[in-house]
């Protein structure tokens, strides 16, 4: 089975921190993708990639950027994190998009 | 801007009922995905819906894709208490080049013994 780690589940952090949330993959998906979750919300796509080094914004990008260096692991970044950046952040990784998405645990973030 | 809608959002049955729930896009795509949250957990894929008609399976979840009325639903028969969790629909879309997939903003469902 795919494995897609997220390195925390609870992250509190201090507002204009700078933020990393990591996620790895270990079945060689080419597809990451990073959503925030919020109550009455869903879903929303932040960023995602297709390839090492490439990125492409998402419906909410704003006050996101990301890292992609290698294939596995594909790295959220909060530059300055505000209060209305805590949300719950989802990591997925695909294959092909016929098999749908594997997502990660989740790192629920709080920003204070 | 393509929408996801999902109905209802909340919904508390009795175990042993029947049920179907609905998921509307507004955009052609041939693809649909449903997926369950349970409390405090990430998401799991429960079905992928490839074309206009398909149907899929699992235990005492069946859902089913009309891509020409761009619906999907998703009937639960004989509801336990283990079905309870958050169910989210997905559409897959080609925009601008990138293909994704855009959820609905999910269904909370209880089911009370």
């Amino acid at each position: 089975d795919v494995k897609v780690t997220q390195s925390s589940r609870y992250l509190v952090k201090r507002t204009g921190e700078k933020v990393f949330l990591e996620c790895v993959q270990d079945m060689d998906h080419e597809n990451m993708f990073w959503y925030r979750q919020d109550p009455g919300l869903g879903l929303r796509l932040i960023y995602f990639s297709y390839d090492v080094k490439m990125k492409e914004k998402g419906d909410i990008p704003e006050g996101y950027s990301v890292s992609r260096e290698k294939k596995e692991r594909f790295s959220l970044i909060l530059e300055s994190a505000s209060t209305n950046q805590t949300s719950m952040y989802l990591c997925a990784s695909s294959l092909d998009l016929s098999y749908g998405y594997t997502f990660g645990s989740g790192t629920r973030l709080t920003v204070v | 801007e393509l929408k996801v809608e999902q109905n209802p959002l909340f919904l508390s049955m009795q175990e042993g009922k029947n049920y179907t729930i609905y998921c509307n896009y507004s955009t052609t795509s041939d693809r649909l995905y449903w997926y369950r949250q349970d409390p405090g957990k990430s998401l799991e894929s429960l079905f992928v819906l490839l074309s206009n008609g398909a149907v899929k399976q699992e235990g005492r979840l069946m859902a089913s894709l009309d891509t020409k009325a761009r619906l999907s639903t998703l009937h639960i028969t004989a509801a336990v208490h283990d079905l309870s969790a958050t169910y989210f629909c997905a559409v897959f879309i080609t925009q601008g080049g990138s293909e994704k997939l855009v959820f609905g903003k999910g269904m909370k469902l209880t089911v009370n013994p």
